[in-house]
C-alpha cells in the first residue's frame, strides 16, 4: 500500500515564526488532506488538496502530485496552532485512507 | 448542524466482554470509516464502507467487526476485546474519498480494555 511520511516529527517555535511541514507519499493519489488535531484531540480539516495550491488565512498548502509531496505552510504562528498535523492520502487502487504519523507542533508564547 | 456522533466517548471494560461503539452521521455521506490512534503510529484505518451493505478492511481489521445496514450508521463491534485494543477510536464520514469533499470526524472514543 501507499506509504506516507511526514517531517519533521516534532517542531518547537516561538509565536510569530513561520513553519513548513512536509508530507511525502509513495504512489499517485486521488485524495490528499491535511488535518490539525488540537490539544483536546479533535481532528479538524484544513485542506483537501490532491494537487495545486490553496490558502486559508495564515495557512496555505501546496501539493506537487508528480513529485509525490505536499507542504503545509503556517505563517505568523500563534499558540492556538499547537497540536499535531496529519497528512492523509487515498490512492487510485482502492478506497483506503492512509495517514502519516504526524508532525507535533509546539508554539511557545 | 452537520456532525459525526460517536458513543460512548469513554469506556473502561474487561477482556472478553463484547462491546459496540456507535457512529452516526447526518450528512447523507456515502463513505464512512473507523480509525484507531496510538502514540507514535498516527491514525490507522480499521474498516471502511462505501455504501449500505458494502464494507472493506482497512489496514488493521483484526479483532473488529462493522456493519452498514443504514447509510447514517456505522457501528464498530469488538466481539472479544483484548488489552491491545486499548486505543483512541475515531469515526469519520465523507461524500466519497476520491472527490473534493473533506472527511468529517467524530470527537473520538477512548477505550481501555483491562
Amino acid at each position: 500500500g501507499i506509504q506516507v511520511e511526514q517531517s519533521p516529527p516534532d517542531l518547537i517555535l516561538q509565536e510569530g515564526a513561520n513553519s513548513t511541514l512536509r508530507c511525502n507519499f509513495s504512489d499517485s493519489v486521488n485524495n490528499l488532506q491535511w488535518f490539525h488535531q488540537n490539544p483536546w484531540g479533535q481532528l479538524i480539516n484544513l485542506f483537501y488538496i490532491p494537487s495545486g495550491t490553496k490558502q486559508n488565512g495564515r495557512l496555505s498548502a501546496t501539493t506537487v502530485a508528480t513529485e509525490r509531496y505536499s507542504l503545509l505552510y503556517i505563517s505568523s504562528s500563534q499558540t492556538t496552532d499547537s497540536g499535531v498535523y496529519f497528512c492523509a492520502v487515498a490512492g487510485w487502487r482502492d478506497d483506503k485512507i492512509i495517514f502519516g504519523k504526524g508532525t507535533r507542533l509546539h508554539i511557545l508564547p | 448542524e452537520a456532525q459525526v456522533t460517536q458513543n460512548p466517548r469513554y469506556l473502561i471494560t474487561v477482556t472478553g466482554k463484547k462491546l459496540t461503539v456507535t457512529c452516526s452521521q447526518n450528512m447523507n455521506h456515502e463513505y464512512m470509516s473507523w480509525y484507531r490512534q496510538d502514540p507514535g503510529l498516527g491514525l490507522r484505518q480499521i474498516y471502511y464502507s462505501m455504501n449500505v451493505e458494502v464494507t472493506d478492511k482497512g489496514d488493521v481489521p483484526e479483532g473488529y467487526k462493522v456493519s452498514r445496514k443504514e447509510k447514517r450508521n456505522f457501528p464498530l463491534i469488538l466481539e472479544s476485546p483484548s488489552p491491545n485494543q486499548t486505543s483512541l477510536y475515531f469515526c469519520a464520514s465523507s461524500l466519497d474519498p476520491g472527490v473534493n469533499q473533506p472527511q468529517h470526524f467524530g470527537d473520538g472514543t477512548r477505550l481501555s480494555i483491562l
